[in-house]
């Protein structure tokens, strides 16, 4: 069975300062990764995927990713946070085949202090 | 081209009545998942549809919920006899038919149900 385990349900770094968040899964085959973020009262936005080619991945609004099979990891990093980062972010992990269905980590909130 | 569409995006019902969540997919997708976002947890998967079939609805209560994508319309949510426990953020989702499993989909912006 898959799971998704996200460090840490609030992160609060300054503006300007590196952000930093965790995701670590487990899964009986080679899977799928996904980074989303929600911002308040709206759904969520596919920030970034890891789909079995390079296993850094950049994303959109300056974000990034890594995939480390031997840390079973796919941590999520930007250099410089912006006050606009404040949101919540979920980890998610799927097959590469069979049902389509993601399984999320229970999501992290960024607060952005200026 | 519009997003994936749910409505209402707000809904108020009383326990014991009804709702109804209506999630209309992208152009040209023709798979709809419904996820369920209770507060301060992630989204849990409650079921995958296609037109007028349910693929994989391991995630649905066995209970008071049903879900159905008919060959005309929009995907309905239904919920019967609604609890207080059902209060939550409920999230559609599409996919085109062609795509493998990992490449994500698109997300409504959901409806928030609260029940009193």
């Amino acid at each position: 069975a898959q799971s998704v385990t996200q460090l840490g349900s609030h992160v609060s770094v300054s503006e300007g300062a590196l952000v930093l968040l965790r995701c670590n899964y487990s899964s009986s085959v080679p899977p799928y990764l996904f980074w989303y973020v929600q911002y308040p009262n709206q759904g969520l936005q596919l920030l970034l995927k890891y789909t079995s080619a390079a296993t850094l991945v950049k994303g959109i609004n300056g974000f990034e990713a890594e995939f480390k099979k031997s840390e079973t990891s796919f941590h999520l990093t930007k250099p410089s946070a912006h006050m606009s980062d404040a949101a919540e972010y979920f980890c998610a992990v799927s097959l590469i085949q069979g049902a389509q269905k993601l399984v999320f980590g229970q999501g992290t909130r960024l607060t952005i202090n200026p | 081209n519009a997003g994936v569409m749910q409505n209402p995006r707000h809904l108020v019902r009383r326990r014991g009545q009804e709702a109804r969540l209506r999630c209309s997919p992208m152009k040209g997708h023709s798979h709809v998942y419904w996820y369920r976002q209770l507060p301060e947890e992630g989204l849990k998967f409650m079921v995958y549809l296609q037109k007028e079939n349910i693929i994989d609805e391991s995630g649905m209560p066995k209970e008071r919920f049903s879900a159905e994508f008919p060959k005309e319309g929009p995907s309905i949510l239904r919920i019967q006899q609604v609890v207080r426990g059902d209060s939550a953020a409920y999230f559609c989702a599409s996919s085109p038919p062609y795509l493998p499993g990992g490449n994500g989909y698109t997300f409504g912006s959901g409806t928030r149900l609260t029940v009193v």
